[in-house]
């Protein structure tokens, strides 16, 4: 059975910075592309960044680049969301997601919020 | 970046019903994904590729149009069916969401 499990998250003043982590199970992690989405408090869904399966290749909304970074650890089947200089536009559940044909399987998510 | 605006943002519908919600796209794209989402929980894909069901997904959805203009219908609405579903592109970066159609049950 697929799993992704995040963690994390938490409150945070701006500017300072958070990790989140996602441990994958139930399928050859090392295999897929892996990605972040994020959603605000009701509001709808954000693509945050991907990082391709070798690890060599990353991608970030303009919103994020040069502030997040996305990684990963093969051997320990884990995707990475490091946050630095974080705003309150940060704010919102952070989801990791598998990638095969779409995004076929999804974290529960885990909340971030940024306030002073 | 492409725009997708989903039409209606909100609607009820009565079991039995047939629904269908369109989105539109600022620039054409290849294909159109849509996904489901009940509150509190993590979206789960629900049509891939345009008209491709997800594995579990019930005959009663489907998918279809092209270039910038696609929807999404359910046959007969069931009440399992409420929850907000979002259409979704990844042609061209950033890939985007549109703003979501919170389907209840009338």
């Amino acid at each position: 059975e697929v799993q992704l499990v995040e963690s994390g998250g938490g409150l945070v003043q701006p500017g300072r910075s958070l990790t989140l982590s996602c441990a994958a199970s139930g399928f050859t992690f090392r295999h897929f592309v892996m990605h972040w989405f994020r959603q605000a408090p009701t509001k709808g869904l954000e693509w945050v960044a991907s990082i391709s399966p070798s690890g060599g290749d990353a991608y970030y909304r303009d919103s994020v680049k040069g502030r997040f970074t996305i990684s990963r650890d093969d051997a320990k089947t884990t995707l990475y969301l490091q946050m630095d200089s974080l705003r309150s536009e940060d704010t919102a559940t952070y989801y990791c997601a598998k990638h095969s044909d779409y995004f076929d399987y999804w974290g529960q998510g885990v909340m971030v919020a940024v306030s002073s | 970046e492409v725009v997708l605006t989903q039409s209606p943002t909100t609607m009820a519908a009565s079991p039995g019903e047939k629904i269908t919600i369109t989105c539109r796209a600022s620039s054409s794209v290849s294909y159109m994904y849509w996904y489901q989402q009940k509150s509190g929980a993590s979206p789960k894909p629900w049509i891939y590729e345009t008209s491709k069901l997800a594995s579990g997904v019930p005959d009663r959805f489907s998918g279809s149009g092209s270039g910038t203009s696609y929807s999404f219908t359910i046959r007969s609405m069931e009440t399992e069916d409420a929850a907000t579903y979002y259409c979704h592109q990844w042609s061209s970066f950033p890939w985007t969401f549109g703003g979501g159609t919170k389907l209840e049950l009338k």
